[in-house]
């Protein structure tokens, strides 16, 4: 079992749907939880990060921590087509003293 | 400028050759990482490093050499390059364990 996992996609939404992206941890004892963006050819930059149970909101974009179900989730609101992209879940965690990425969400929103 | 600078942004080389990539950042981060991105595979951990002169495997080391005697710099060597190392390779620097990642704009190598 991957440390970290994703839907690997490819996920396709109409321009103004949401955008649900899902990720799964393996290891209990990580603490911190990051969404990358990535686009085709460029380096991964940061979209969200999120430490503690419950939503954290930044314009468009919601993270979702549960910590009990080892989940964290990426909500992009009324997707654009410059959305498209991969998006990268990554995991930090103390046992490992590293930082961990799943395979990432290729997500394709549609004009 | 600050920020993480890697280089060279293109190799080609051949199998058996040693390469090296460097990596170079200006903000003293503590925690630098290497990985290595492959369709399909994400990002994959090569090595890390938690602090000058402290280095640890990740999750696909072997192959890899990594060296850490300033702060700053980070360098990955690969002995023996090998088709099978033909990737693109990110050096990524964060100032602790539970912060964000800020990333080079990646090596692409070629091993033919």
């Amino acid at each position: 079992q991957k440390e970290v996992e994703q839907n690997s996609g490819p996920l396709s939404v109409p321009e103004g749907a949401i955008a649900s992206l899902n990720c799964t941890y393996s290891d209990r004892g990580s603490q911190s939880f990051f969404w990358y963006r990535q686009y085709s050819g460029k380096s991964p930059e940061l979209i969200m990060s999120i430490y503690s149970n419950g939503d954290k909101e930044d314009g468009r974009f919601t993270a979702q921590l549960n910590k009990a179900s080892q989940y964290v989730s990426l909500l992009i609101r009324d997707s654009q087509p410059s959305d498209s992209a991969t998006y990268l879940c990554a995991v930090s965690s103390p046992n490992n003293n590293d930082m961990r990425f799943g395979a990432g969400t290729r997500l394709t929103v549609k004009p | 400028d600050a920020g993480i600078t890697q280089s060279p942004r293109y190799k080609i080389t051949e199998t058996g050759r040693q390469v090296t990539l460097m990596c170079h950042q200006t903000w003293s981060h503590s925690y630098m990482f290497w990985y290595r991105q492959d369709l399909g595979h994400g990002l994959r951990l090569i090595y890390y490093s938690a602090a000058a002169d402290i280095t640890d495997k990740g999750e696909v080391p072997d192959g890899y050499v990594v060296s850490r005697s300033k702060t700053e710099n980070f360098p990955l060597t690969l002995e023996s390059a090998t088709r099978s190392q033909t990737s693109v390779y990110f050096c990524a620097s964060g100032a602790l364990l539970n912060s964000p990642l800020h990333f080079g704009n990646g090596t692409r190598l070629t091993v033919t």
